[in-house]
């Protein structure tokens, strides 16, 4: 029969724009969040982290706002490039005094020329 | 250094094979995770140890997977018998509980059940 795949979200937009990734986590308790980022063939790779006792982090080109009321989180891409198309993961820390990274599904980003 | 270390890349094998995967985290990290990566699941978390010690395996699947971390620099994840469903990328990572950093990936083994 036919395979159903995980249906990834994608987002389209052209070079040069910024864009915005959103990710809803569950667990009231996680303190640590990551965002990650995976091309192809490749493993996931680490673009900006946020705690729990912040709502923004800005790092070179990207920012992370945390809005605990409503468990949500979002990465901001400013000034997309080609090589920012990729698929991008958020990750919430479920552990207590270890971590325990549980990934969203993951949304697909491509870079329009 | 030279990053989380996985072996092999690539792993072809047949229904019923014993399959083990290899890692080698960072030097000075002391949690390892096992992932599982799949169309369908996503990224699951199999398994992570600290300080060679397994903390929380209540994502291996089955019976049929067990992981072991002998020593702070080698762990190893093993599939036995294998199946057509198992396959996968699996992906180890490290991180350091110390410094409270991010889990840091290896580039995957790419297993392929026949």
């Amino acid at each position: 029969g036919e395979s159903v795949g995980l249906h990834l979200p994608t987002l389209s937009v052209q070079e040069g724009d910024n864009s915005i990734i959103n990710c809803a986590y569950s667990n009231s308790a996680s303190d640590y969040f990551i965002w990650y980022k995976q091309e192809s063939g490749k493993g996931p790779q680490f673009i900006i982290d946020i705690r729990s006792n912040m709502d923004k982090r800005q790092g070179q080109r990207v920012t992370v706002l945390l809005n605990k009321t409503v468990k949500h989180l979002s990465l901001q891409i400013a000034a997309t490039q080609p090589g920012d198309s990729a698929v991008y993961f958020c990750a919430e820390n479920r552990g207590q005094g270890a971590q325990k990274l549980v990934f969203g599904q993951g949304t697909r980003l491509t870079i329009n020329p | 250094d030279a990053g989380v270390i996985q072996s092999p890349r690539h792993e072809v094998t047949e229904m019923g094979q014993e399959v083990t995967l290899r890692c080698k985290p960072i030097s000075g990290h002391n949690s390892l995770f096992w992932y599982r990566q799949t169309m369908m699941r996503g990224l699951e978390l199999l398994i992570y140890f600290n300080n060679n010690v397994p903390i929380d395996d209540s994502g291996m699947p089955e019976d049929r997977f067990s992981a072991k971390m002998p020593n702070a620099s080698f762990s190893t994840l093993k599939i036995q018998p294998s199946e057509p469903r198992d396959s996968a990328v699996y992906f180890c990572a490290s991180s350091s509980r110390a410094l409270n950093t991010e889990a840091f990936f290896g580039q995957g083994t790419r297993l392929t059940v026949v």
